[in-house]
């Protein structure tokens, strides 16, 4: 399996305060994104990077922004949560130069809820 | 319109059986075509890339009908251990940047009984 993690793995935090969940890899991808998936929607991008300091918004960024200072580490905050924003937040990595960059490996996940 | 549509499910085959499930995309640019796995509250994960030709993977087999923008899989001698949610995803143009991305269907649930 990809060396993939994610911190922390369930949160439940409250409308209005901010969140910051942590995608750590040790591949050595340059590819990250964020995903949130939610029952009728499948997997929708939430942002990604395709290196440090490069990143870009994907269909459903409105309440998030991102960061990416190392290779390793990909941040995705929600600067104040709202219920809408309770879902499954994955991570996923992919490498360009692998010749399989549509290969994309996704870490385990992280369950937040926004009451 | 879904960029990409799936039947949702869920399909209930008994041990043997054979299962298609069926794709459709809006995006006549998409250029690469796959078929994730998704176990249930775990991460999705590759099952195969789809070609234009064709492809087969031991029991499974995959076609794309460009034409169409229409993707299939196909599930022979199904096992209870291929019981999941199965994501049709394309690679679409995304963004003011024309950086390319990946678009996954909602999934279509399998469930393979005894």
């Amino acid at each position: 399996d990809a060396g993939i993690t994610q911190s922390p793995r369930h949160k439940v935090t409250e409308t209005g305060t901010p969140v910051t969940l942590r995608c750590h890899q040790t591949e050595n991808h340059r590819y990250m994104y964020w995903y949130r998936q939610d029952p009728g929607h499948g997997l929708r991008l939430i942002h990604y990077s395709y290196g440090v300091k490069d990143t870009d918004k994907g269909e459903v960024s409105d309440g998030y922004s991102v960061s990416r200072s190392k290779t390793e580490d990909f941040l995705l905050t929600l600067e104040s949560a709202t219920s809408s924003q309770t879902s499954v937040y994955f991570c996923a990595i992919s490498e360009p130069l692998s010749g399989r960059d549509n290969e994309q490996f996704f870490g385990p996940g992280t369950r937040l809820t926004v009451l | 319109r879904k960029e990409v549509e799936q039947d949702p499910g869920p399909f209930n085959v008994p041990e043997g059986a054979t299962v298609a499930f069926n794709c459709t995309y809006s995006n006549s640019a998409s250029q690469s075509f796959f078929w994730y796995r998704q176990d249930c509250r775990k991460e999705p994960k590759l099952l195969m890339s789809v070609y234009s030709s064709g492809n087969e993977d031991g029991r499974f087999t995959a076609q794309l009908n460009r034409a169409s923008q229409y993707i299939s899989l196909l599930i022979r001698d199904s096992k209870l251990s291929d019981s999941a949610t199965y994501l049709c995803v394309v690679n679409a143009i995304r963004g003011d940047t024309g950086r390319r991305a990946l678009t996954f269907g909602s999934g279509t649930r399998l469930q393979v009984q005894p």
